[in-house]
């Protein structure tokens, strides 16, 4: 079945570093990749998606690239903030037609923490 | 515009007592679904729906119990509460289609003693 694998976590950081959490994905058809961020506290918030191979979704400074070679969707930030401070999950759904449209496998979610 | 609205947002239920955790969405999304999230595992979809009438399980769905009377609400039951199902509770919408966005209430911190 499909499977979602990010980096092991939590992750500290100063602000103004570099951020990249790694995310590598197993699934049998073409799927649609996503992060989705959790601030303290509340529901998830999809931060930014990638729907087909070489497609680079982007927000908030945040990047990740579809690479198809490598079944990877890496999150990458060139200068992190306090307020960056969450939890991050990478997922994917399987766009494969019927009903597995809008069914996400998640990661195991990467904490992040920044510092002044 | 209200969103997914979870209610209760936290709840403690004895062994072997029954609730329902209540969603309802208001973007008129054709899918729902309910998920839930532990420490070091992410998000597990419990059961899902892609519309009124139609209800599956997803992977963890023992234990749990669901209908979709109306495209608004998917109420998710617990039948019998165990420790192993204290965890939080997320309900999620969103249209059917390729990569859409799903969106997500606030959860239900739930703990069974």
């Amino acid at each position: 079945g499909d499977s979602v694998t990010q980096m092991e976590g939590p992750v500290t950081l100063s602000e103004e570093a570099c951020l990249t959490i790694n995310c590598t994905y197993t699934a049998t058809g073409y799927p649609s990749l996503f992060w989705y961020v959790q601030y303290p506290g509340e529901g998830l918030q999809l931060l930014l998606k990638a729907t087909k191979a070489d497609d680079k979704g982007s927000n908030k400074g945040f990047e990740a690239t579809y690479r198809k070679e490598t079944t990877s969707f890496h999150l990458e930030k060139g200068s992190v903030q306090v307020s960056d401070s969450a939890v991050y999950f990478c997922a994917l759904s399987e766009d494969a037609g019927g009903t597995s449209y809008g069914k996400l496998t998640f990661g195991q979610g990467t904490i992040l923490t920044v510092h002044p | 515009n209200a969103g997914v609205t979870q209610t209760p947002k936290f709840q403690v239920l004895k062994t072997g007592q029954s609730m329902t955790l209540q969603c309802a969405q208001d973007m008129n999304h054709e899918y729902m679904s309910w998920y839930r999230q532990d420490p070091g595992m992410g998000l597990r979809l419990i059961h899902y729906s892609v519309g009124a009438g139609i209800t599956d399980q997803g992977e963890v769905p023992n234990g749990y119990n669901v209908s979709r009377s109306t495209t608004e609400d998917f109420p998710l039951r617990l039948l019998s509460a165990a420790p192993s199902q204290t965890s939080v509770y997320f309900c999620a919408s969103s249209y059917l289609g390729v990569g859409t966005e799903a969106f997500f209430g606030q959860g239900t911190r739930l703990t069974v003693v």
